[in-house]
């Protein structure tokens, strides 16, 4: 029985530049959702998917913020053009329809130069 | 509008002392759930509890018990005979009904020291 993995674990790069990091959810579930989080923060809602369809956004999410869920499967969040402040831990969970617990993945600490 | 306060920024006992985190949310929604998530050093967000907004019994599983009480809009959280392992942030989180969205708070760092 594996959980939710994200990869990568860890990404520096420069501003400027485009990173995607890749979730693998829990095979059953069909909730996928995204999360950042900044040091001695909680997490912030970025964006969830129902199988492929992504039902909501936040407004935190910039038009340099895109996610996809394809299959309904593995998901990616891409940002373009990064920069200094997305800088943070981005977390992915899963959970079933119809079940609100959230299963977490290990997350991917992006570090922009 | 949907709130979590955590309003312990951080938390140090020694070992088998009983430790109290508190939460406190603010809703409008008369259906919610409400969570416990520990994220060790490690930083993976691991799942503690659930509870729906109509069953106010209290749980316990192990050393930890949960109170809430829907009077003071509180969800407490005890361990009991601590131990270093405990040692990590504990997040409280809110998720309104509409749309399984979690609302968090900003963490309790807890430090149990031997």
């Amino acid at each position: 029985d594996t959980g939710v993995s994200q990869d990568p674990r860890h990404k520096i790069t420069k501003r400027g530049q485009n990173v995607t990091f890749r979730c693998d959810p829990i095979s059953e579930h069909n909730r996928l959702y995204w999360y950042r989080q900044t040091l001695g923060q909680g997490p912030e809602f970025l964006t969830y998917f129902q199988n492929e369809a992504q039902l909501e956004k936040s407004r935190l999410l910039s038009d340099r913020f895109s996610a996809e869920r394809p299959k309904g499967s593995f998901s990616t969040l891409e940002i373009q053009r990064t920069e200094q402040g997305d800088s943070a831990m981005y977390l992915c969970a899963s959970s079933q329809s119809d079940v609100t617990e959230q299963f977490f993945g290990p997350g991917t600490r992006l570090t922009v130069l | 509008a949907q709130k979590v306060t955590q309003a312990q920024t951080e938390i140090s006992v020694v070992e088998k002392e009983d430790v109290t985190l508190d939460c406190v949310y603010e809703t409008r929604d008369t259906t919610y759930y409400l969570f416990w998530y520990k994220q060790p050093p490690s930083g993976e967000l691991v799942f503690l509890i659930r509870r729906n907004s109509f069953d106010e019994q209290n749980e316990i599983s192990g050393r930890y018990s949960w109170n809430f009480q829907k009077s003071t809009s509180s969800f407490n959280f005890t361990i009991t005979a601590s131990q270093v392992v405990d040692s990590a942030v504990y997040f409280c989180a809110l998720s309104p009904d509409s749309n399984y969205q979690l609302i968090w708070g900003a963490g309790t760092k807890l430090i149990i020291k031997p």
